[in-house]
C-alpha cells in the first residue's frame, strides 16, 4: 500500500487566493482526519470524516475553511480566501475503526501564504 | 476537556545514555494512548498503542508504559538515528475517535 497520499507537498500562494489541498487515504480505511501543525499550537484537528460523512468540524478555524469527502478514496481541504496566518503544515490521516487503533499520516502539505 | 502535556520539550543525550520521556494526560474514559515519532519534513509515524494501566509495549530500543495518569517512553542506549520529535496522543470516550496530541519532545542524540 502506498500509504496516505497528499498533494501538493508544498504550496506558496498570495494572500486572498484560494488554496486546495488533496488527500487520498489508505484503501479500506473508513475514517479520515485533517490536522494542522504549527510551532505555536502543535497538531490540531480540523475536521474528521467517518464513512465519508463529516462527524466533527469543531476545529475548523472559520468559514474560510471547508472540507469535502466525495468518496472513500478522496478528500479536499479548501481555504478561500487564504491569509498569512494560515501558513502551516497540513496533514491528512486515515484509520480503520474511528481512530481507536491509531492513525496513518500522510507526508503533509507545507502551505505558505505571503 | 481532554489534555496531554509532554515533558521535557527538548532532550539532548549522548549516544548510549538512556532516558525517559513523559506524557501526562487528563481524559474522560481513556480508550487509547498513542506514541508517534516525527522526523523533520515528515508526517508522524505510529510507534505504540496502550489501552490500560500497567500495559507495556517494546520496539527495539523503545519501551512505552502506561499508568492511570501518565505514560513514559523509555529509550535504552539511544543511537543518533533515534533523534526525532516524539508525540503522545490520547483518545477519550467523549471524543469519538479524535486524537488529542501533546506538544511533543524533541530528542537529539549525539554520537
Amino acid at each position: 500500500d502506498a500509504g496516505v497520499i497528499q498533494s501538493p507537498r508544498h504550496e506558496v500562494t498570495e494572500m486572498g487566493q484560494e488554496v486546495t489541498l488533496r488527500c487520498k487515504p489508505i484503501s479500506g480505511h473508513n475514517s479520515l482526519f485533517w490536522y494542522r501543525q504549527t510551532m505555536m499550537r502543535g497538531l490540531e484537528l480540523l475536521i474528521y470524516f467517518n464513512n465519508n460523512v463529516p462527524i466533527d468540524d469543531s476545529g475548523m478555524p472559520e468559514d474560510r475553511f471547508s472540507a469535502k469527502m466525495p468518496n472513500a478514496s478522496f478528500s479536499t481541504l479548501k481555504i478561500q480566501p487564504s491569509e498569512p496566518r494560515d501558513s502551516a503544515v497540513y496533514f491528512c490521516a486515515s484509520s480503520l475503526g474511528g481512530g481507536t487503533y491509531g492513525y496513518t499520516f500522510g507526508s503533509g502539505t507545507r502551505l505558505t501564504v505571503v | 476537556e481532554d489534555q496531554v502535556t509532554q515533558s521535557p520539550e527538548a532532550l539532548r543525550l549522548q549516544e548510549g545514555e538512556s532516558s525517559s520521556l513523559n506524557c501526562s494526560y487528563t481524559v474522560s474514559g481513556l480508550r487509547g494512548l498513542f506514541w508517534y515519532r516525527q522526523d523533520p519534513g515528515k508526517g508522524p509515524e505510529f510507534l505504540f498503542t496502550l489501552y490500560s494501566a500497567g500495559e507495556e509495549k517494546e520496539k527495539e530500543r523503545l519501551k512505552a508504559t502506561l499508568t492511570k495518569k501518565e505514560s513514559f517512553l523509555h529509550i535504552t542506549a539511544p543511537k543518533p538515528e533515534d533523534s526525532a520529535t516524539y508525540l503522545c496522543a490520547v483518545i477519550g470516550s467523549s471524543n469519538t475517535g479524535k486524537l488529542i496530541f501533546g506538544q511533543g519532545t524533541t530528542l537529539q542524540v549525539k554520537p
